[in-house]
């Protein structure tokens, strides 16, 4: 089954401890990106990756980092998270993008608290 | 930059037919497409127009003018498990830029 997979789903976290959010993909897409949803802010990208070790900012990356060694994981990693980093977080990954348009497949969602 | 208006709330009546709105403003644009969310899950994609026109896809229908930059997706037949939030987005280099969301509230 063709799937983008986020963990955890739920975290609850203190301020300052680093932590790491994994997406993977099954469906050989290159690009993929991370999202954070806030409600009446809709969807915000923080991040994005073309393919591996090709990435770049998204609207909202302070605070964030990303790696992409691998086609099929893309990892979100904050190093040192805040309260305002409470959020819904979306791992999503589509085909080549560019002039070529392709859907975009998302993971469940990661829900996370920072207190 | 670029920036996507559609309404925050529609409401409509089960069996009728809505239009969601959405214009946008970018330089740049390869094309709008329509992704719908329900409470407590994820953006799932619905529909794409990458040239002018109407694109239908069973009870879902969408539209884009180029020229007006602007789009609409077209709910026919509403039914109840079709309230849920639905995000207009251009794709724009290598980038999707959403809307803030529309969210359906469909009474019986």
């Amino acid at each position: 089954e063709a799937q983008v997979t986020q963990n955890p789903r739920y975290l609850i976290t203190v301020t300052g401890k680093k932590l790491t959010v994994t997406c993977s993909q099954n469906m050989n897409h290159e690009y993929m990106s991370w999202y954070r949803q806030d409600p009446g802010l809709g969807l915000r990208q923080i991040y994005y990756s073309m393919n591996v070790e090709v990435t770049d900012k998204g609207d909202v990356p302070e605070g964030y980092k990303v790696s992409r060694k691998e086609k099929r994981n893309f990892p979100l990693i904050l190093e040192s998270p805040s309260p305002n980093q409470t959020s819904l977080y979306f791992c999503a990954s589509s085909l080549v993008f560019g002039t070529a348009f392709t859907e975009a497949f998302f993971g469940q969602g990661t829900r996370l608290t920072v207190v | 930059g670029q920036s996507l208006e559609q309404p925050s709330e529609v409401t409509a009546v089960e069996g009728a037919i809505v239009q969601i709105n959405c214009t946008y403003q970018t330089s740049g644009f390869y094309g709008l497409s329509w992704y719908q969310q329900h409470d407590g899950g994820a953006p799932t994609f619905l529909s794409y127009n990458g040239l002018d026109g109407l694109e239908e896809t069973g009870r879902f229908s969408s539209f884009l003018s180029r020229s007006d930059s602007y789009g609409y997706l077209l709910l026919q037949e509403l039914q109840m498990k079709d309230s849920a939030s639905y995000f207009c987005a251009v794709n724009r280099d290598d980038k999707i830029i959403f809307g803030k969301g529309t969210r359906l509230h469909i009474l019986p």
